[in-house]
């Protein structure tokens, strides 16, 4: 059964750091582009990024550009979401998506929560 | 970016009705478009890839048609568990974007 499962999500200051992961299982995470996308409370869908198969095809939303990465260890079956400079409206459930054809997003986790709040 | 815009931005039907919901991309995206359900405190479920195929497992009252700029999701008899909010996302180019969502809710 495919499942994807984040975590590292919790409560920090605007101006701190976090550090998201997305452990995959029942699929093997290299053949498979992968991808954050957050929800704010009570808000629609925002892509943040995505990462190639290979993790040499990084893309990364305009509003994280500078603050955020994105990478993989395929042999811990894991992609992660470095997050640094928080602000406040980063605040949101982020999910992991596997990316498949068509750039479809067919497999979803159940979300980390990330609050950024003094 | 690519604009995605859904209407309407909510829907009150009953059970057994018809029900459509369109997307329009601001510009050409052919037929790189997906639609997701999200029940609320739940994760979105892939409901169709490529304007018009259904993901695996989901019920055959779903389905998705258009190309280009204009799109729509129909759930063809709207069962209890239909309610639930839908979003359309293109996949044509970077950055990915989504429609605002439109609630199904119990007329």
């Amino acid at each position: 059964e495919v499942q994807v499962l984040e975590s590292g999500g919790g409560l920090v200051q605007p101006g701190g750091s976090l550090r998201l992961s997305c452990t995959a299982s029942g699929f093997t995470l290299n053949n498979y582009d992968m991808s954050w996308v957050r929800q704010a409370p009570g808000k629609g869908l925002e892509w943040v990024a995505s990462i190639s198969g290979r993790g040499d095809n990084i893309k990364l939303a305009e509003s994280v550009k500078g603050r955020f990465t994105i990478s993989r260890d395929d042999s811990k079956n894991t992609v992660y979401l470095e997050m640094n400079s928080l602000r406040v409206e980063d605040t949101a459930i982020y999910y992991c998506p596997k990316v498949e054809q068509w750039l479809a997003l067919d497999y979803w986790g159940q979300g980390s929560l990330v609050t950024v709040s003094s | 970016d690519i604009q995605m815009t859904q209407s309407p931005s909510s829907v009150s039907a009953s059970v057994g009705d018809r029900v459509t919901i369109t997307c329009r991309a601001s510009q050409g995206i052919s037929t790189w478009l997906a639609w997701y359900q999200q029940k609320p405190g739940k994760a979105p479920k892939a409901l169709i890839y490529a304007a018009s195929n259904l993901q695996s497992g989901v019920p055959s009252r779903f389905s998705g048609s258009g190309s280009g700029t204009d799109f729509t999701l129909t759930i063809s008899s709207l069962q209890p568990e239909d309610f639930a909010t839908y979003y359309c996302q293109q996949g044509y180019s970077f950055p990915l974007t989504f429609g605002g969502g439109t609630k199904v809710e119990i007329k």
